[in-house]
């Protein structure tokens, strides 16, 4: 099984702030990662797609770059309704599709 | 719009069955394949079966394999999970996820594009 480590699993910031969240996988899976956004009691809600492609709809400020074992999701200036946790998922090897831990990110 | 509603949670003892159903509307559902996901409290996503457009190809998660069928009734919209031999650490929220793909030449991309908003499953004695 492919597996997911995000670091850090929990970040502090203030609003304003440049964000960056990374996910690393055990073995190779060129750009087949997703990043989702969930908030309390919420259903995630899709941001990046094929690594760095923006689902519609997604401010700019969210980027997501990388291909192989290691990706990076970017906030450029954090806003108030970002504070959330935040999963990346590899779409590499189905049927065994995996997320990341998470990385909650919260209010300075 | 696309919608995804869940129903059929609740509490169940161990070694108990549940039956979850998945409503869809807002787009043509028998042309997606859909899967399930699930969310222990507190912890984070577990992806626990795949269902293609066609219902030709199911996949299952090891955790949940021989215990869980997956189904779906694409006159009705309708997604379904029967859940059987449920032991504790079956508690969580579960998710109905819809499947997108983004073909490019030869390959495509999938991902997750819409969840419904989830139904909690407590098995607990």
């Amino acid at each position: 099984d492919i597996q997911l480590t995000q670091s850090p699993s929990f970040l502090s910031a203030s609003v304003g702030d440049r964000v960056t969240i990374t996910c690393r996988a055990s073995q190779g899976i060129s750009s087949y990662l997703a990043w989702y956004q969930q908030k309390p009691g919420k259903a995630p809600k899709l941001l990046i797609y094929a690594a760095s492609t923006l689902q519609s709809g997604v401010p700019s400020r969210f980027s997501g770059s990388g291909s192989g074992t290691e990706f990076t999701l970017t906030i450029s200036s954090l806003q108030p309704e970002d504070f959330a946790t935040y999963y990346c998922q590899q779409l590499n090897s189905y049927p065994l599709l995996t997320f990341g831990g998470g990385t909650k990110v919260e209010i300075k | 719009e696309v919608q995804l509603v869940e129903s059929g949670g609740g509490l169940v003892q161990p070694g108990g069955s549940l039956r979850l159903s998945c409503a869809a509307s807002g787009f043509t559902f028998s042309s997606y394949s859909m899967n399930w996901v699930r969310q222990a409290p507190g912890k984070g996503l577990e992806w626990v079966s795949y269902i293609s457009s066609s219902s030709s190809t199911i996949y299952y998660a090891d955790s949940v394999k021989g215990r869980f069928t997956i189904s779906r009734d694409n006159a009705k919209n309708s997604l379904y999970l029967q859940m059987n031999s449920l032991r504790d650490e079956d508690t969580a929220v579960y998710y109905c996820a819809r499947e997108f793909r983004d073909y490019y030449g030869s390959g495509s991309y999938s991902t997750f594009d819409y969840w419904g908003q989830g139904t909690l499953v407590t098995v607990s004695s």
